[in-house]
């Protein structure tokens, strides 16, 4: 089993829907989780961070289930500008265990 | 600004060269990492370096080693590159703390060998 796993995707909506990627961790000790945004060649970048229940910016919503261990990042009124990739990311102590992502397209 | 910086964006090589691949941050942290990223896998971890002259291994170190002699630089070596090697390659700082933090990306070099 791989330490992050993610649905790779593509999940295809229409622009004002909501959408919801899940991720599971194996590593039951994890405590801070990550989600982070990649727009077409270019580098990832953070978008949301999460140590504790959950976490709330406009219109995404980060949630920790520890008992079953997985993390959903949540969007509401989603906009064109959305489409990206959006990876899930596990630090192991000094390593960063990213998962291979999910892709997003949001449609007018 | 926060800044990564790696020295090409496109890069070609021949089997069998000896590649260097540069990054600078000048933002003073402590952890450095090199990643590779493929269609489906995702970022791979291939080395990190948590201080100067400190280096460990990620999981795909075979056929790279890495350099770190000053804080603000981690370089990585392909030492006989191979078309298996072909990807883009991602640097990424950060800085340590009692949790972990943010990393901060270059944007990425893409090699290909021939």
């Amino acid at each position: 089993r791989k330490e992050v796993e993610q649905d790779p995707g593509p999940f295809n909506v229409p622009e004002g829907a909501t959408v919801a990627f899940n991720c599971t961790y194996s590593n039951s000790a994890s405590q801070s989780f990550f989600w982070y945004r990649q727009d077409c060649r270019k580098e990832p970048k953070l978008l949301m961070s999460v140590y504790s229940s959950g976490n709330e910016d406009g219109r995404f919503t980060a949630q920790l289930n520890r008992a079953s261990q997985y993390i959903s990042l949540l969007i509401r009124d989603s906009k064109l500008s959305d489409s990206a990739t959006y990876l899930c990311v596990v630090p192991r102590g000094f390593k960063t265990i990213f998962g291979a992502g999910t892709r997003l397209f949001v449609k007018a | 600004d926060v800044k990564v910086t790696q020295s090409s964006r496109y890069l070609v090589k021949r089997t069998g060269e000896k590649v260097f691949l540069e990054c600078v941050q000048d933002m003073d942290h402590e952890n450095m990492f090199w990643y590779r990223q493929d269609p489906g896998l995702g970022l791979r971890l291939i080395y990190f370096s948590y201080d100067v002259k400190m280096k460990e291994k990620g999981d795909i170190p075979e056929g790279y080693s890495v350099s770190r002699e000053k804080k603000e630089r981690f370089s990585l070596i392909l030492e006989s590159a191979s078309t298996n090697q072909t990807s883009m390659y991602l640097c990424a700082s950060s800085v340590v703390g009692p949790l972990n933090t943010e990393a901060f990306f270059g944007q990425g070099t893409r090699l290909t060998v021939v």
